[in-house]
């Protein structure tokens, strides 16, 4: 069973670009998450989809922006690139419930703002 | 509003020796809980998880946790580390009993192992 997919693995941008990452969750699971992890400050929660709708975002500016797509693949949008948005996304799916099941990550994309 | 705290950024033990990764977590609700495991360059992977059946949760690779209510605590035990286990270690507690909340991590926990 092919595990969750991130690509690209590594995106180098200039700052105020905009950066386009994907994420296939894993047959059958419905529901995605995305994660920031910035050096030093753990993983940050962005957003949540599930069956095509965003569910829940965290604490991040309207320029993290993201949708899901009729086969549950998801793409997050960054806007106007700043230099602190450099960081680990991790993208995870979920069976259901991720309070019972948890997540299973991708490798995630590295995001280099210049 | 539910958090996690882990106490030591970095951990250091001798092949052999016995990990302790300390967790503490808060919780309105009574919680679900896990270890994530993160190698170099890599996502992270599902250690173990607490969701309230037995208070003492086996994970792989020789892990387990033990979910202490009165201390709030969910710290991870290995008896005897490999050098293989060195990695960034992060602890997750459920956002709330609302589904897809979000689990919340902690700040995580590098485990170096030395021969």
């Amino acid at each position: 069973e092919a595990g969750v997919t991130q690509s690209p693995t590594h995106l180098i941008k200039t700052r105020g670009q905009q950066a386009t990452l994907r994420c296939s969750p894993i047959s059958g699971h419905t529901s995605v998450y995305w994660y920031q992890q910035a050096l030093g400050l753990g993983l940050q929660f962005l957003l949540w989809y599930d069956e095509g709708e965003e569910r829940n975002r965290g604490n991040f500016p309207p320029r993290f922006s993201g949708r899901q797509f009729p086969n549950y693949s998801s793409e997050l949008n960054v806007n106007a690139l700043e230099l602190e948005d450099s960081a680990l996304y991790l993208c995870a799916s979920s069976l259901g419930s991720d309070r019972v099941y948890g997540y299973t990550f991708g490798s995630g994309t590295r995001l280099t703002v210049v | 509003a539910q958090s996690v705290t882990q106490l030591g950024s970095h951990v250091s033990v001798s092949e052999g020796a016995l990990v302790l990764l300390r967790c503490n977590y808060s919780s309105s609700v009574p919680p679900y809980l896990f270890w994530y495991v993160q190698y170099p360059n890599q996502g992270l992977q599902l250690l173990l998880k607490y969701t309230s059946a037995a208070t003492l949760v086996k994970g792989i690779n020789g892990f387990e946790a033990e979910f202490k209510k009165s201390e709030t605590s969910f710290h991870l035990t290995k008896p005897s580390a490999h050098m293989s286990d060195a990695a960034e270690y992060f602890c997750a507690v459920s956002g709330s009993s609302q589904a897809g909340t979000a689990l919340i991590f902690g700040k995580g926990t590098t485990l170096s192992v030395s021969s």
